[in-house]
């Protein structure tokens, strides 16, 4: 059992829809990262928080937006996705930056 | 600039014979190096790790990996696959040194255990 929990670990939803993606580490850690993995791409780091605040924000577009109103807990806010936002998105802490990183077990979107 | 590139993205072995994957770093510092192993429908789990101590990192599941400099590699191996092993692997490197905290995934070698 992991240490990084997400949910929901499923989701379909459609291009008009609202949603958002859950993550809670159990770890004791105070920075938190969104990944996105699609079919046939290296890992793409979204969004980095350390200590509550947002570190990183790699070009990602505005309908994905992160929140972290704690250091155990991350959301993504997803909405007007579109189909080719459909992947795997992953949650992962540390303790400080650049430590090791310990991943969920992600949440697999699916947009139609 | 770091990058990193896994050589193999499919490898097949037979059950009980030796594995290799194998990753080859670039680095202007002195790296942070990770495998992760993604077995189907699931997160990525830490195998091992390098942080410049001991050139030879002893992982979870009988995986090893071995530091080498001169070579910029850091292949992962385990001397007799068994079938739970077939998964995806991604070797990983970060330059913590350098002031940055990000870590570079490579694009991930799927490993394939025939029995």
């Amino acid at each position: 059992e992991t240490g990084v929990t997400q949910t929901p670990r499923h989701l379909v939803m459609g291009m008009t829809n609202k949603k958002s993606l859950k993550c809670e580490q159990h770890l004791g850690h105070n920075a938190m990262y969104w990944y996105k993995q699609s079919a046939k791409k290296p890992l793409e780091l979204m969004f980095v928080y350390s200590l509550e605040e947002r570190v990183e924000n790699n070009s990602v577009p505005s309908r994905f937006s992160p929140e972290c109103p704690n250091s155990s807990h991350l959301f993504l806010h997803l909405h007007t996705l579109q189909p080719e936002d459909s992947a795997l998105y992953l949650c992962a802490s540390s303790q400080d930056l650049g430590n090791t990183i310990y991943f969920g077990e992600g949440s697999w979107l699916t947009v139609v | 600039a770091q990058s990193v590139t896994q050589l193999d993205s499919h490898v097949s072995v037979s059950e009980g014979t030796p594995v290799l994957l194998r990753c080859n770093y670039s680095s202007s510092y002195s790296p942070s190096l990770f495998w992760y192993v993604q077995h189907p429908n699931k997160g990525l789990q830490l195998l091992l790790k390098y942080t410049s101590a001991a050139t030879l990192v002893k992982g979870i599941n009988g995986f090893e990996a071995e530091f080498k400099k001169s070579e910029t590699s850091f292949h992962l191996t385990k001397p007799s696959a068994h079938m739970s092993d077939a998964a995806e692997y991604f070797c990983v490197v970060s330059d913590r040194a350098s002031g940055t905290y990000k870590y570079i995934f490579g694009t991930g070698t799927r490993l394939k255990v025939l029995a």
